[in-house]
């Protein structure tokens, strides 16, 4: 069963740059059809679908984070990242890293934990 | 105007049937997936494709879709169903997948 843990800063000061890594146990990112990506959630639960990339180096992104976002796959040591630039206040939430198996809408079928980040000087 | 609309909140007494329901314009092209949150933890994928349950998920959860609305029907209500429940669909426009602001269920 596959097994995915965020891990990276809780703290994030605004217009600074936010780093997460997604570490993936159970299962090689190598195999298989999966998109390998992030979602979030803010304190008032919503969640906002932030991007994700296959092991094929396609990538989709939410519209509104496009021109901040960057997810990047490290499949030798069955890791992903992500980074998000110039944070501001409207990006404290939980971040959790998913497997998507694709399809319109994602299939999100192993999620981590996540992690509270939050911005602030 | 949110683009996928859910009641806030529902609830049923143990053993009862409950229906959520979605609604959008978004949902008319598009599959509905939906996820379950209980308390503390992650999401997790109950319903996909409408009416799909993955492996391991109970034959008590099933899912329907008609023109622009979806539901999601919980049957023989239990004390561990009670968790926040999200739709989700893709916005053909947007070309991002849109939730619903989620149905919290408690279980008198």
């Amino acid at each position: 069963q596959v097994h995915l843990l965020e891990s990276g800063p809780g703290l994030v000061k605004p217009s600074q740059t936010l780093s997460l890594t997604c570490s993936v146990s159970g299962a090689s990112m190598r195999l298989g059809s999966f998109f390998w990506g992030w979602m979030r959630q803010t304190a008032g639960q919503e969640l906002e679908w932030i991007g994700r990339m296959h092991s094929d180096g396609s990538a989709d992104y939410s519209p509104s984070l496009r021109s901040r976002v960057r997810i990047a796959l490290e499949t030798t040591k069955n890791q992903f990242s992500l980074t998000l630039r110039s944070v501001t206040a409207a990006d404290a939430a939980t971040y959790y890293c998913v497997r998507d198996r694709g399809f319109y809408p994602p299939n999100f079928d192993s999620w981590g934990q996540g992690l509270l980040v939050t911005v602030s000087s | 105007q949110p683009l996928l609309t859910q009641a806030p909140s529902a609830s049923g007494a143990p053993g009862q049937r409950v229906t959520i329901s979605c609604s959008g314009s978004a949902i008319g092209p598009n599959p509905v997936n939906w996820y379950q949150q209980a308390p503390g933890t992650a999401p997790k994928l109950i319903i996909y494709s409408n009416d799909q349950r993955p492996s391991g998920v109970p034959g008590r959860f099933s899912g329907s879709k008609s023109g622009t609305s979806a539901s999601l029907a919980i049957s023989g209500l239990q004390s561990e169903d009670e968790a926040s429940y999200y739709c989700a669909t893709w916005h053909d426009n947007l070309n991002c997948p849109l939730f619903g602001g989620g149905t919290k269920l408690t279980v008198l």
